[in-house]
């Protein structure tokens, strides 16, 4: 069965980074994108970043450019997400999701479970 | 900026149909796909391409769209529908996925 599998829960302090983790297992991990996506508490949806496993530039929504870096790793079926410079609103559960396009089949079938990364110091 | 818009919340008494629009800035051709998420879980897809289910989505929930809105309506309300739902498409224009800011739904 499809299954995105994401690291634990984080605790950051302000100026540090963080690298999250999505483990895909159970399809064809060149086959789909994946989306990174963060919800803040009590706030709603908010999409960070796409990557396609099978190669070319990540790209990121502008509010995160220069700060999120997304990377694959094909021997392993695992897609990173990372964040820089971090600050307490960037407290927040992120989720990895995947699409089958990217302009059309772009729905999010499967989901991660969801990361905590809470920054405090 | 591409702009989503639902309102924040929507009541619904058990049995009734509960209607959550999602009003888009611009009239694009870009298919609009509904998210369910319940509290502490991660969201799961319940409408894609506008008016399509997932397998084990009940038929009850269904999509449609209107030039610029789109709608997921719900049929016999349950109780466990009750869940923040999201609006979501991918603007071609500017490369981006954008999603709606949420509606919650609560059944009386």
């Amino acid at each position: 069965q499809v299954q995105l599998v994401q690291s634990g829960p984080e605790v950051k302090k302000p100026g540090a980074s963080v690298k999250v983790s999505c483990k895909a297992s159970g399809y064809t991990f060149m086959s789909y994108y994946i989306h990174w996506v963060r919800q803040a508490p009590g706030q709603g949806l908010e999409w960070m970043g796409i990557i396609n496993p099978s190669g070319g530039r990540p790209d990121y929504t502008q509010k995160f450019q220069g700060r999120v870096t997304i990377t694959r790793d094909t021997s392993t079926s695992t897609v990173y997400m990372e964040l820089s410079s971090l600050r307490s609103e960037d407290t927040a559960v992120y989720y990895c999701a995947r699409s089958l396009g990217k302009y059309s089949s772009s729905s999010f079938d499967y989901w991660g479970q969801g990361t905590l990364v809470t920054v405090s110091s | 900026s591409y702009v989503l818009t639902q309102p924040p919340s929507v009541s619904v008494a058990p049995g009734q149909t509960a209607s959550i629009t999602c009003e888009r800035k611009s009239i694009g051709s870009e298919s609009v796909h509904w998210y369910q998420q319940k509290p502490g879980l991660a969201p799961i897809l319940v409408v894609y391409d506008d008016s399509d289910r997932p397998s084990g989505i009940p038929e009850r929930m269904s999509g449609s769209r209107y030039g610029s809105r789109a709608i997921l309506t719900i049929s016999r309300v349950e109780a466990g529908d009750e869940a923040d739902y999201y609006c979501q498409v991918w603007d071609s224009s500017s490369d981006q996925m954008v999603f709606g800011g949420g509606t919650k739904l609560s059944v009386l």
